[in-house]
């Protein structure tokens, strides 16, 4: 069974750091793109970050460009999000999603359960 | 940046009834590079259609997907009570990922 269990959240106040970890199993995580995606309090989804399978290729969205960094560990199963000058928008349920370029098309096919950043002082 | 814009902003309707979600696009989109997922709240979302009509694993086939260009449609051809959520499209260009607004299905 494929899982993804996302943890790291928490507290920060702004301008502050916090490190995101995503712990995945039940599928070759070498083989697969992964992806950060959050949502602010009762909002809809935002793309934030992608990371080929050998961390070739690394994009972001242009609001974290330069605040966040995306990295993998494939001998540990492992995404991780490290979050830098944390600003109140930051502030959302953070999920790591598996990225499966089908034949027909690619999509997110995997997520995690989430983690919650909240920047404030 | 392609832009997604997605009508209504809600869709208020029965059980058993059809619900027919749009999707638009700012400029032409591969068809195989739009997606489809559904989202309840609390939960993660789930991705329904890839592809623009490739129904993902496990995703009964009263949800269906089709369009080609800029504009594009998720049909639930009978409500079911577990249908009421949000549903969002993704395109996928130059290797990011940009999300519609989302359109709330709701019971009428």
């Amino acid at each position: 069974e494929v899982q993804l269990v996302e943890s790291g959240g928490g507290l920060v106040k702004p301008g502050g750091s916090l490190r995101l970890s995503c712990a995945a199993s039940g599928f070759t995580f070498s083989s697969y793109s992964m992806n950060w995606v959050r949502q602010a309090p009762g909002k809809g989804l935002e793309w934030v970050s992608s990371i080929s399978s050998s961390s070739s290729y690394i994009y972001y969205a242009d609001s974290v460009k330069g605040r966040f960094t995306i990295s993998r560990d494939n001998a540990k199963n492992s995404l991780y999000l490290q979050m830098n000058s944390l600003r109140a928008e930051d502030t959302a349920v953070y999920y790591c999603a598996r990225l499966d370029i089908a034949a027909a098309g690619p999509g997110l096919d995997y997520w995690g359960q989430g983690t919650l950043v909240t920047v404030s002082s | 940046e392609i832009v997604l814009t997605q009508s209504p902003g809600t869709l208020s309707l029965s059980p058993g009834e059809r619900a027919t979600l749009s999707c638009r696009a700012s400029q032409s989109v591969s068809s195989s590079y739009l997606a489809w997922y559904q989202q309840k709240p609390g939960q993660a979302p789930r991705l329904l259609i890839y592809g623009a009509s490739s129904r993902a694993t496990g995703i009964p086939d009263r949800f269906s997907g089709s369009g080609s260009g800029t504009d594009f449609t998720l049909t639930i051809s009978r409500l079911e009570p577990e249908d009421f959520a949000v549903y969002y499209c993704q395109q996928y260009g130059s290797s990011r990922l940009t999300f519609g607004p989302g359109t709330k299905v709701d019971i009428k």
